[in-house]
C-alpha cells in the first residue's frame, strides 16, 4: 500500500490565485481529513469526511473548499490565495469509529507527508 | 468543543525518562492519541487511549484518566532521536479529532 499521498509537495501561488491540493488513500477508509499546520503549531482541522458525498467543516474551514466523490479522493481547493493561508498543510485518513481491526489502535489517522503552500 | 494543553518544550538527557503531560476538555471523548513529529514530516501514530489506565509500547507509555481530563505520554531509555514534537489529540463521538500545539522535546547527550 502507497498509504495516504499528496500532491504537490511544495507550491508558491500569488494573492488571488486558485488551486488544488490533491489526497488520495488505498486503504480503504471512510475517514479523510485536511489539517493545516503554522509554525510551532499544532494542527487545525479545515475540513474532514466520514465517506463519499460527506464532509463537513473543521475548526479553521473559511477560504477553502473540498469534495468527496469517491472513497479513494479528497481534494483540497483554494479559490483566493491570501498570505494567511501560507502553512502546510496534511491529508490524513482513517477507519471508521469501531470499523478497524482490533486493537483499537487501527484507528489512528496515517498522515500524507504534507504539501508546503507560500502565498505571496 | 475541544481544548488541549501541553507543555510547549521539555529537555531531557540521552538515556534518562521524561513525562509529556496532556490535559484536556471536550464533550463526547472517543480517545486520545499520542503521535510524534520530525521537524519537517508528517505526524506518525504513538499510542492510543480509550479507557483509563496505561497502555504499554516497548520504551513508549501513555496513560489517559478519562475523570481528569488527563494524559502522559511517558519515554524511558531516551535516544536523540527521541528529539521531536509530541502532539496530544482527543477524538470525539463524530470522529473529529482536536490536536494540542505540540511539545518540543530536545534530547541531549
Amino acid at each position: 500500500n502507497a498509504g495516504v499521498t499528496q500532491t504537490p509537495k511544495f507550491r508558491i501561488l500569488k494573492i488571488g490565485q486558485s488551486m488544488t491540493l490533491q489526497c488520495t488513500q488505498d486503504m480503504n477508509h471512510n475517514y479523510m481529513y485536511w489539517y493545516r499546520q503554522d509554525p510551532g503549531m499544532g494542527l487545525k482541522l479545515i475540513y474532514y469526511s466520514v465517506g463519499a458525498g460527506i464532509t463537513d467543516k473543521g475548526e479553521v474551514p473559511n477560504g477553502y473548499n473540498v469534495s468527496r466523490s469517491t472513497t479513494e479522493d479528497f481534494p483540497l481547493r483554494l479559490e483566493l490565495a491570501a498570505p494567511s493561508q501560507t502553512s502546510v498543510y496534511f491529508c490524513a485518513s482513517s477507519y471508521s469509529l469501531g470499523a478497524g481491526p482490533t486493537p483499537n489502535s487501527q484507528e489512528t489517522q496515517y498522515f500524507g507527508p504534507g504539501t508546503r503552500l507560500l502565498v505571496l | 468543543g475541544q481544548n488541549i494543553d501541553q507543555p510547549t518544550e521539555m529537555t531531557a538527557t540521552e538515556g534518562a525518562i521524561v513525562q509529556i503531560n496532556c490535559t484536556y476538555q471536550t464533550s463526547g471523548f472517543n480517545g486520545l492519541f499520542w503521535y510524534q513529529q520530525h521537524a519537517g514530516e508528517a505526524p506518525t501514530f504513538l499510542s492510543y487511549n480509550v479507557l483509563d489506565g496505561l497502555e504499554e509500547k516497548g520504551r513508549f507509555s501513555s496513560f489517559l484518566s478519562r475523570s481528569k481530563g488527563y494524559s502522559y505520554l511517558l519515554l524511558k531509555e531516551l535516544q536523540m532521536k527521541d528529539s521531536a514534537s509530541y502532539l496530544c489529540a482527543v477524538r470525539n463521538n463524530a470522529g473529529k479529532s482536536t490536536f494540542g500545539d505540540g511539545t518540543t522535546l530536545t534530547v541531549k547527550p
